[in-house]
Order: structure tokens, then C-alpha cells, then sequence
């Protein structure tokens, strides 16, 4: 049972375009929702993360926007580089009860930024 | 600068093996994961540790195995390697002092079972 469904598979932009990638969630108790960037050879590393009490969440080009009610998350990219040619992907947790956070990961998009 | 270290960037085996993926992290974080990451699955968790000696299933753990004797170190054990088994591994850790943090992850270990 997938829980946090991801799309695109693989998104090609060109500079300066505006790059999406949306994500969608069933379980009501998520309350967490980082998004994490993938280069070549190296590790995710978080991006930007978002709680549910907030619609929309910017830091710098990178906005995740969010839809409690459709139980939908985007990650919007402004200005596009190629820079940002990487692998994206979000996440979902619970973090009440406890103190171990089980992220459950979407599939992952391929960014591809054309110059 | 937070610092996770894996064992190997590269490993070969064969089948039948039994393998041993290590993790060692600078941080004093309590929670310690693996994942396995394959093309079009994005990242899947196997284990995870929340002390010494402490250790849950997670998402996929046939196959696999994990000892945690020291805070710092995270074993994944393949007990006998199999094909199915050839992925990317990726240790993360991450604090449980402060809820939810962030988690960090490892450069990974390329595994190919023959």
C-alpha cells in the first residue's frame, strides 16, 4: 500500500521555467511533510519541510504549497536552473506519540533543467 | 557538519554471501535508519533503531538484519545475499530530541549481488 503517491516520474524544465511536482497522502495523522533533494552519488538531504496548520511555505525559489482538504502537497521550483537537475522526493511522518519518526517517501521525480 | 559514514561506496558479492553494510554517524543521534532506494520504488525503510540495542522492522525486512551495539554504529546484515537484494543502501540518522527533525543521510553503498 503505497501512502504518499508522487508525480511526475521525470520532469524536463528549461532554465528559468517553473518546475512542480505534486504529492499526494491517505493518512489523515501525517503531520509532517519534508521534501528531500537527491544529486548523483550523494544522499537526499532535506530541502523544506511544511505542517498542515500553513497553506503555503517559501524559502527562496523553492514554495511547498498544501492542500489539507484534497490531502495534496506540491513542491513548486521558480526560476529553474540547471543547478537543480536532481532527484526529488517527499515525505510523510507522524509526529505525535513518540519520538520515532517513520518518514514514508513518495517515488522520487527526476528534474532535468535544460539550459 | 553532520557526518554519516558507510562502510563502502561499492560492494560485489555473490550469492549466498552473508554481508555486512556498516554506518557510523559523529552526531550522538539517538534514531538510526536504513533504506534501500531502486528506480521508480524511491526510498523504502528496512530498519531502524531508536537506542542501543534497540531495533523495529520496518516497511521491508525480509531478508535483512540489524545490530546496534554502540550508539554511533548501525549494522544492516544480509544473512545470505540474493539477487533481488542488488540496490542502493542509505543510512540516515536523526535526533529525537526535537520533534520531527531532520533526518541525514549517508552517501550510500552500491551493492551488486552476483
Amino acid at each position: 500500500q503505497q501512502q504518499v503517491k508522487q508525480s511526475p516520474q521525470s520532469l524536463i524544465v528549461q532554465k528559468g521555467g517553473i518546475s512542480i511536482i505534486n504529492c499526494a497522502y491517505e493518512n489523515t495523522a501525517f503531520d509532517y511533510f519534508p521534501w528531500y533533494q537527491q544529486f548523483p552519488g550523494k544522499g537526499p538531504a532535506l530541502l523544506i519541510a511544511i505542517r498542515p496548520d500553513v497553506s503555503e511555505k517559501k524559502e527562496g525559489r523553492f514554495t511547498i504549497s498544501f492542500n489539507k482538504s484534497a490531502k495534496q502537497f506540491s513542491l513548486h521550483i521558480m526560476d529553474s536552473q540547471p543547478g537543480d537537475s536532481a532527484t526529488y522526493f517527499c515525505a510523510a511522518t507522524m509526529t505525535s506519540g513518540g519520538s520515532n519518526y517513520k518518514l514514508t517517501f513518495g517515488k522520487g521525480t527526476l528534474l532535468t533543467v535544460n539550459p | 557538519d553532520v557526518k554519516v559514514t558507510q562502510s563502502s561506496r561499492y560492494l560485489v558479492k555473490r550469492t549466498g554471501e552473508k554481508v555486512f553494510l556498516e554506518c557510523v554517524q559523529d552526531m550522538d543521534h539517538e534514531n538510526m535508519f536504513w533504506y534501500r532506494q531502486d528506480p521508480g520504488l524511491g526510498l523504502r525503510l528496512i530498519y531502524f533503531s531508536y537506542d542501543v540495542k534497540m531495533k523495529e522492522k520496518g516497511d521491508i525486512p525480509e531478508g535483512y538484519s540489524v545490530s546496534r551495539e554502540k550508539k554511533e554504529r548501525f549494522s544492516l546484515i544480509l544473512e545470505s545475499a540474493s539477487t533481488n537484494q542488488t540496490s542502493m543502501y542509505l543510512c540516515a540518522i536523526e535526533s529525537s530530541g526535537r520533534a520531527p527533525d531532520t533526518q541525514y543521510f549517508g552517501p550510500g553503498t552500491r551493492l551488486t549481488v552476483l
